[in-house]
C-alpha cells in the first residue's frame, strides 16, 4: 500500500539544525511532488514547500527561504527537509505528504521536532 | 499571499446534526480547494478536492460545493466519529491552509 515512513522524533538545541527523512513506498517516488507541512502545538497546519523528486527542484514558502532545505534520494525513495538556525518556535510536528496535482492526498505520521535549551 | 479564513473555529453539535463550515479566501481561488479532518495526534486526512470532489473511501455524508472566494464543507448527519477539526486548504496560489475548525460534542 501506498505510505510515508518518517524518522523518529528530534530534541535539538536553539541554533542547530535538523534532518528528518520521509521513505516513501507503494508507488513511484518520482511521479508525485512531496510537500512539507508543519503544526506546532495546538496550533494549524503551515506549509513549509515541496520538492520535486524527479528533478530536484524545490519551491519553499517565503517564510522558510534561507532556512530550510529540501533533497530527495531517488535511490532509497526518501525524500528529506533540513531546517536549520532553530528556534524555540520551530518545535512543531513535521509531516511530509504526497502532492496529488494541489490536494496532499498521502501524509506520513508526523516527526515531533523539540527545540529547547 | 492568499490568506484562508475559515468560520467558525468552534462548532458544538450532536450525532445527527447537519454541519456546515465556511471557508473563505482572501481572493479568487477559482475551484482550487481541498478538504481535510484531522484528529488529535493524527495526520491530517483528504476529504474533499477541486472544491466538490469526494476523495475515495470518504462517506458520502460530506459534500463540498462552492468556488471563487467562497466554500463550504457540509456534514448531513454528523457521525460519532465525525469529530475533529477540518482544514480548508487553496492550491491556486502555492498553498496555504485556514486556521481550522474544531467540531466537538455538544
Amino acid at each position: 500500500q501506498v505510505q510515508l515512513v518518517q524518522s523518529g522524533a528530534e530534541v535539538k538545541k536553539p541554533g542547530a539544525s535538523v534532518k528528518v527523512s520521509c521513505k516513501a513506498s507503494g508507488y513511484t517516488f518520482t511521479g508525485y511532488y512531496m510537500h512539507w507541512v508543519r503544526q506546532a502545538p495546538g496550533q494549524g497546519l503551515e506549509w513549509m514547500g515541496w520538492i520535486n523528486p524527479n528533478s530536484g527542484g524545490t519551491n519553499y514558502a517565503q517564510k522558510f527561504q534561507g532556512r530550510v532545505t529540501m533533497t530527495r534520494d531517488t535511490s532509497i525513495s526518501t525524500a528529506y527537509m533540513e531546517l536549520s538556525r532553530l528556534r524555540s518556535d520551530d518545535t512543531a510536528v513535521y509531516y511530509c505528504a504526497r502532492d496529488r496535482e494541489g490536494p496532499m492526498d498521502v501524509w506520513g505520521k508526523g516527526t515531533t521536532v523539540t527545540v529547547s535549551s | 499571499d492568499i490568506q484562508m479564513t475559515q468560520s467558525p473555529s468552534t462548532l458544538s453539535a450532536s450525532v445527527g446534526d447537519r454541519v456546515t463550515i465556511t471557508c473563505r479566501a482572501s481572493q479568487s481561488i477559482s475551484s482550487w480547494l481541498a478538504w481535510y479532518q484531522q484528529k488529535p495526534g493524527k495526520a491530517p486526512k483528504l476529504l474533499i478536492y477541486k472544491a466538490s470532489s469526494l476523495e475515495s473511501g470518504v462517506p458520502s455524508r460530506f459534500s463540498g460545493s462552492g468556488s471563487g472566494t467562497e466554500f463550504t464543507l457540509t456534514i448531513s448527519s454528523l457521525q460519532p466519529d465525525d469529530f475533529a477539526t477540518y482544514y480548508c486548504q487553496q492550491y491556486n496560489s502555492y498553498w496555504a491552509f485556514g486556521q481550522g475548525t474544531k467540531v466537538e460534542i455538544k
